[in-house]
């Protein structure tokens, strides 16, 4: 079975440059999460997706930061304008939609903002 | 709102020794508890969970976790800890009854030493 899958890996971008992180989940997913992780820290909730449809983006700056889940399956976040605070790694995880269902994780993109 | 407290930075057991990675947990009604593993440069990966029913959980790799309710626990543990379980250690909650949303700890970094 093939895991979640991430692009890019690694980017590094000057602050105010626009960033787009790409996500691919598991087959027959229908939940999807995207998650920032900082150094030394767990991983923080910044958007959940029921197929299409955002069910929880509360955490998202919606300022500068957005997502889209088109077709409920592949799934594009964007940073527009990066700051330096925004230096994290952004990781995609995808479940079945019930509760008490374990998440799977993607490698996740490490963004750098110089 | 859910929270997670892992109260150790890092944990350092001898190769073969029994390993302990502490774990309490904070929800306002029944939770859903979880244990996952970071590797370097590699995403989250899932051990083990706590739905209900039996307090003793066994998952992957030989680990397993005590879902104590009164202390409010979910420590994970293995009989004989090996070099290759050196990793970060992520305990997360979610509160069966709240926003679904699923909190993680800070995570603790295990050093097994040949």
């Amino acid at each position: 079975e093939a895991g979640v899958v991430q692009s890019p890996r690694y980017k590094i971008i000057e602050k105010k440059q626009p960033v787009a992180f790409w996500c691919n989940p598991i087959s027959g997913h229908n939940t999807l999460y995207w998650y920032r992780q900082n150094l030394g820290q767990g991983p923080e909730l910044l958007i959940r997706y029921e197929n299409e449809e955002a069910v929880d983006d509360s955490q998202l700056p919606k300022d500068r930061f957005s997502a889209e889940r088109l077709k409920g399956v592949d799934s594009t976040l964007k940073i527009q304008p990066a700051e330096l605070g925004d230096s994290a790694v952004y990781l995609c995880a995808s479940s079945l939609s019930t509760p008490n269902n374990e998440q799977f994780f993607g490698p996740g993109t490490r963004l750098t903002v110089l | 709102a859910q929270s997670v407290a892992q109260p150790e930075d890092q944990v350092n057991v001898a190769e073969g020794n029994p390993l302990t990675v502490k774990c309490t947990y904070s929800v306002s009604g029944n939770p859903y508890l979880f244990w996952y593993v970071q590797y370097p440069n590699r995403g989250l990966q899932f051990l083990l969970k706590y739905i209900t029913g039996d307090n003793l959980v066994k998952g992957s790799y030989g680990f397993e976790a005590e879902f104590n309710k009164s202390q409010t626990s979910f420590h994970l543990k293995k009989p004989s800890a090996l070099v290759s379980d050196s990793a970060l250690y992520f305990c997360a909650v979610r509160d069966r009854g709240g926003n679904n949303r699923l909190a993680f700890g800070k995570g603790n970094q295990v050093v097994v030493i040949p």
